[in-house]
């Protein structure tokens, strides 16, 4: 199955700092890539979707200016949480799909990472 | 809007017996896809099973089946012969498929399922 790595799996900041974590498809090229939040004990939520070459699409209420995405290649998104604050410390999940498949495209889940902001 | 409802949060069930997990959604579009999703405590999601809203037929995987109502937007997971490692949150999902492209999971707010020994 395809594969998709986040690193790093776990960071400690101080606020006011960024931090900046990276999502690779490492065996498909990945057009689509979406960047879930998860709190404790609470589900998944949305926080951008990004194409490839092309800006992100926030969902509302997320501050795109706080959480930069970029897709610069086909196996590579990055989200980074500029000055960050206690309130940002959550489990951060990437997600990917891959182009060319016909109909279904599954999303394929990366393994998160876990941000404690101190 | 579309929405996904998982009315029961926390679930158990003895080791080898069956349990369902609920879910509904709420949704305009005729097509679309809906998904169970596991996360164990790693907290990696991993796709248990799958429905396109076109087939009739009950989706099923070894142990996993479901049971959709599309007249009733119902979507209920059943394991049979529980095991220790069902042990997780079990997230039920929506995507509605837009020519094939990629829409948007939209997720239930989980059931933590425990399987007692």
């Amino acid at each position: 199955g395809a594969v998709v790595s986040q690193h790093p799996s776990w960071v400690i900041c101080k606020s006011g700092t960024s931090v900046k974590i990276e999502c690779r498809s490492l065996d498909f090229q990945a057009t689509t890539m979406f960047w879930y939040r998860q709190f404790p004990k609470q589900s998944l939520m949305l926080m951008a979707t990004s194409n490839e070459g092309s800006k992100a699409t926030y969902e509302q209420g997320v501050e795109k200016d706080k959480f930069l995405i970029n897709h610069a290649s086909l196996t590579l998104s990055t989200l980074t949480v500029t000055s960050a604050h206690p309130e940002d410390s959550s489990f951060y999940i990437c997600s990917a799909t891959a182009g060319g498949r016909v109909r279904y495209n599954e999303q394929f889940f990366g393994p998160g990472t876990r941000l404690t902001v101190l | 809007a579309q929405t996904v409802t998982q009315s029961q949060p926390e679930m158990s069930v003895q080791e080898a017996e069956t349990v369902t997990l609920s879910c509904t959604y709420d949704t305009s579009e005729s097509d679309y896809y809906l998904f169970w999703y596991k996360q164990p405590p790693s907290r990696q999601m991993i796709l248990v099973i799958r429905q396109e809203a076109y087939k009739q037929q009950n989706a099923t995987e070894n142990r996993f089946s479901v049971n959709f109502q599309k007249a009733a937007k119902s979507f209920s997971l059943k394991i049979s012969d529980s095991q220790l490692g069902d042990a997780a949150m079990y997230f039920c999902a929506y995507r509605p498929n837009y020519g094939g492209s990629q829409g948007n999971l939209i997720f239930g707010k989980g059931t933590k399922l425990s399987v007692k020994p």
